[in-house]
């Protein structure tokens, strides 16, 4: 089946440093990847969709300059979160689908970011 | 108003017993419907699409009242490795999915 590969798992890091997160379709081309943050006991927030090549939609809300998105291949999408702040610490998880939509919606595995 | 809204339980509930949630969604442009569960602190993960004429897989049952906009999950003779936190997800033409805030079960032995 399909996989999504999300690292890092977890991360902790400073206020006022920068997070990268990335996201790796294994065996399929990821042409959509959505990013979505869920605080807790909150639903899954869709934040921006970006598709191969293409610059990234955000959702209204979500400041394009902070949360940087990168999806330059078909099998890899990063997420940097800019000059994090405590407000920041988050789940933040990535979804992909694929062309001819074969795979549905696979979600990557999460990661949990702590600004301190 | 929440575009899908599940009640957030919990529901604590014993292992065999039958359990059901339910949700509603706002947008009458949804066009898919699915229940995923997660489970603390993963990824959702997909349990059912649902359809208009209902289906089911296994234990699990799903309904879809797209004139009243609600949406159901059955789950009969439950497990205890069914405790998870259950999400109603809606999704439209455009690729884009909308979650609840899921409602959680505990299965007690």
């Amino acid at each position: 089946g399909a996989v999504v590969s999300q690292h890092p798992s977890w991360v902790i890091c400073k206020s006022g440093t920068s997070v990268k997160i990335e996201c790796r379709s294994l065996d399929f081309q990821a042409t959509t990847m959505f990013w979505y943050r869920q605080f807790p006991k909150q639903s899954l927030m869709l934040m921006a969709t970006s598709n191969e090549g293409s610059k990234a939609t955000y959702e209204q809300g979500v400041e394009k300059d902070k949360f940087l998105i990168n999806h330059a291949s078909l099998t890899l999408s990063t997420l940097t979160v800019t000059s994090a702040h405590p407000e920041d610490s988050s789940f933040y998880i990535c979804s992909a689908t694929s062309l001819e939509g074969l795979y549905g919606y696979t979600f990557g595995s999460g990661t949990r970011l702590t600004v301190v | 108003r929440k575009e899908v809204e599940q009640d957030p339980g919990p529901f604590n509930v014993p292992e065999g017993a039958t359990v059901a949630f339910n949700c509603t969604y706002s947008n009458s442009a949804s066009q898919s419907f699915f229940w995923y569960r997660q489970d603390c602190r993963k990824e959702p993960k997909l349990l059912m699409s649902v359809y208009s004429s209902g289906n089911e897989d296994g234990r699990f049952t799903a309904q879809l009242n797209r004139a009243s906009q609600y949406i159901s999950l059955l789950i009969r003779d439950s497990k205890l490795s069914d405790s998870a936190t259950y999400l109603c997800v809606t999704g439209t033409g455009d690729e884009k999915l909308t979650f609840g805030t899921g409602t959680r079960l505990t299965i007690i032995p």
